[in-house]
């Protein structure tokens, strides 16, 4: 079956650290997206791409860095200039064909 | 600019409907969605409504769309402890690139017994 695969589901980081997180789809979707979010706040957008070799930035980029050298493959590094990375990521993708965006499973990361 | 709202939080009793209601801004969004997200885990697409439909019924759930308030309601039948999750509105605007989706904060719903 087709989807989209994050990993690891936990990650702790330390102070000072960059830690990447992983986002795979297999459903041939051009569009990919990161959410992060926080209890009661919804879901802010971070980054997101249309195309491979290209991506735009959200409303939280801050912090953040993507890059997009492979259609199935959108992985978001929480670089240690972000301030409060723990939160709960989602990543998602769509197309012109699909309504709405298929979801991953969310990873949780944790400054530790 | 665009907007979803959506009241935070809603208490059921199991067996009872459960409505949750969501206003959007963008007068000239075309698709609305309904999102529901269980503890830990991602988002799982329930059910959506096209802009030129008032209503869509999906076994248990009822959606039902007045453009002219731009108002949505998601209303669940029967409701049971499995529907105990967060509920996301969201929709399309017509500025957003490439079907850029703008999610409300979400309503927890809870079902007791």
């Amino acid at each position: 079956d087709g989807g989209i695969t994050q990993s690891p589901k936990y990650l702790f980081r330390k102070e000072g650290q960059n830690v990447t997180l992983s986002c795979e789809q297999n459903l041939n979707h051009d569009a990919m997206y990161w959410y992060r979010q926080d209890p009661g706040q919804g879901l802010r957008l971070i980054y997101y791409s249309q195309i491979v070799n290209d991506f735009q930035k959200g409303d939280i980029a801050e912090g953040y860095s993507v890059s997009r050298e492979k259609k199935e493959s959108f992985p978001l590094t929480v670089t240690s200039a972000q301030k409060n990375p723990t939160a709960f990521y989602l990543c998602a993708s769509t197309d012109t064909r699909a309504y709405g965006y298929t979801f991953g499973s969310g990873t949780r990361l944790t400054v530790v | 600019g665009e907007d979803v709202e959506q009241s935070l939080f809603l208490s059921v009793r199991e067996g009872d409907s459960s409505v949750i209601n969501c206003t959007y801004t963008d007068s000239s969004s075309t698709y609305l969605y309904w999102y529901k997200q269980e503890p830990g885990a991602g988002l799982q697409l329930l059910t959506y409504i096209f802009s030129n439909m008032d209503m869509k019924q999906d076994q248990r759930l009822t959606v039902l769309l007045n453009k002219k308030d731009k108002h949505l309601s998601l209303r669940i039948a029967d409701t049971q402890t499995g529907d105990s999750a967060i509920y996301f509105c969201a929709e399309t605007p017509s500025s957003g690139g490439y079907n850029k989706l703008i999610f409300g904060a979400g309503t927890r719903l809870a079902v007791h017994p």
